[in-house]
């Protein structure tokens, strides 16, 4: 089976304008979490979707917004970039909800 | 006070030696991942645990829910198990994250 896969890999944004990251779950896997890496803050949970909902959402700002389709792959968007944005974000599949999760290679997103 | 504490953070050890990674949770908990994150990003998981105890090789993690505790253990370590050692709790629909412990195998 392919893994998850992440696009794009590298993004150069800057400061006031918007990205949207996307992310394709492994075959059969209908949960997607989205986290965020930095290394003030280490890895912090964004969303967890299942079968198209949203199960969840971490402590982040409006500016962060999510969606997953009905063929699961998902997509994330930040508007409104700041510096702080800057990080990477990884999402991660998995058969259900809390399960064993897989892990893509990640986005770089790079404000400035 | 994190809801997920790992210790050590940084831990260097002479390859063949035993390493044991502590992590503790102050949440409830349905399950508990171990995580591996090589330098360069990519992050795998290792165990996914809610009771006793798993082993995978030379990999073991146990968890103790009363105490509201888990282990993970490397047996006759390699320089190839260096890396950043992250366990998670999933808790009410997300995964909360301990900041990690820094693994350096030397030869």
């Amino acid at each position: 089976k392919a893994g998850v896969t992440q696009t794009p890999r590298y993004l150069i944004k800057t400061r006031g304008q918007q990205v949207t990251l996307s992310c394709s779950p492994i075959s059969g896997h209908r949960s997607v979490s989205w986290y965020q890496q930095t290394p003030g803050q280490g890895l912090q949970f964004l969303f967890e979707y299942f079968s198209e909902t949203q199960r969840n959402k971490g402590n982040f700002p409006g500016r962060f917004s999510g969606r997953q389709f009905s063929n699961s792959r998902s997509e994330m968007n930040v508007s409104t970039l700041e510096l702080g944005d800057s990080a990477l974000y990884l999402c991660a599949s998995s058969s259900s909800p809390g399960g064993e999760q897989y892990f893509g290679p990640g986005t770089r997103l790079t404000v400035t | 006070k994190n809801e997920v504490e790992q210790s050590p953070q940084n831990l260097t050890a002479q390859e063949g030696e035993f390493i044991t990674i502590n992590c503790s949770y102050s949440v409830g908990i349905s399950a508990l991942h171990w995580l591996q994150q090589h330098p360069g990003g990519g992050i795998v998981s290792l165990f996914m645990l809610s009771s006793g105890k798993k082993k995978h090789g030379r990999l073991i993690a146990t968890i103790n829910i009363q105490e509201k505790h888990s282990s993970l253990h490397i047996t006759a370590s390699h320089p190839r198990d260096s890396a950043v050692y992250i366990c998670a709790g999933y808790n009410t629909d997300k995964l909360i994250f301990g900041t990690g412990t820094r693994l350096q195998v030397f030869p």
